[in-house]
């Protein structure tokens, strides 16, 4: 079955570096997105990406971050200054055409700032 | 802004009896539910979703309702098994809007 790869599964950064978090969307999926749950809470939205543009972001996706699509089959999510706040289980999620919403998602990268 | 909301944060059920899992939410403008299951270090798995012109949907053993006046929604697992031990994400989504808001989760537990 087609599935979502999220990589590096864990990464341990100083507060304030930057960091990129690397996922590979389903081949034939055009819709990708980003959510994160920060420990004991619910998994929240960042952003949605679209024919290469950011179609919609949650307040919490701030200047500090910004994606990309940098080669057609990699989706990038990069935080340019960590803060500690940034620490959580960053899940990347595609989806095909069409009004089905379930999308897939990745197993997840769990970011630890120091 | 607990616009969706899963009061029971965790069940316990027997294997082979019913587990129900409740979910409800504020925002009228939500038009599409879904429900997922995680497992513990993997990404949130769709299970089952409906449409608010919906009542009911059912998938094998996992079936979804939705109360529209109550703004309430639920899922029951029959016959629950032991491999459905995991913690159950119920989301929304409105028209128009590609985010889904999640609810905070019910960890389920089935009892061999």
């Amino acid at each position: 079955e087609p599935e979502v790869t999220q990589t590096p599964s864990h990464q341990v950064t100083q507060m304030g570096q930057e960091v990129i978090l690397r996922c590979v969307p389903i081949s034939n999926h055009l819709y990708f997105y980003w959510y994160r749950q920060i420990l004991g809470q619910k998994v929240e939205f960042l952003v949605s990406f679209y024919n290469n543009e950011i179609s919609e972001k949650s307040e919490i996706f701030d200047d500090q971050f910004s994606v990309e699509r940098p080669d057609g089959s990699n989706f990038t999510l990069k935080i340019r200054s960590t803060k500690l706040e940034d620490s959580a289980m960053y899940f990347c999620a595609s989806r095909g055409t069409g009004l089905y919403y379930g999308y897939t998602f990745g197993s997840g990268t769990r970011l630890t700032v120091v | 802004d607990q616009q969706v909301k899963q009061n029971s944060p965790s069940l316990s059920v027997q294997e082979g009896r019913i587990s129900i899992l409740n979910c409800d939410y504020t925002n009228s403008m939500f038009d599409y539910f879904l429900w997922y299951k995680k497992y513990p270090a993997e990404g949130p798995t769709f299970l089952i979703s409906i449409s608010s012109i919906k009542d009911k949907n059912e998938d094998g053993r996992f079936t979804v309702f939705l109360n529209k006046s109550a703004k309430h929604l639920s899922l029951h697992i029959v016959p629950s098994q032991p491999g459905d031990s995991a913690v159950y994400f119920c989301a929304a989504s409105a028209q128009g809007n590609e985010k889904l808001t999640f609810g905070t989760g019910t960890r389920l537990t089935i009892i061999p």
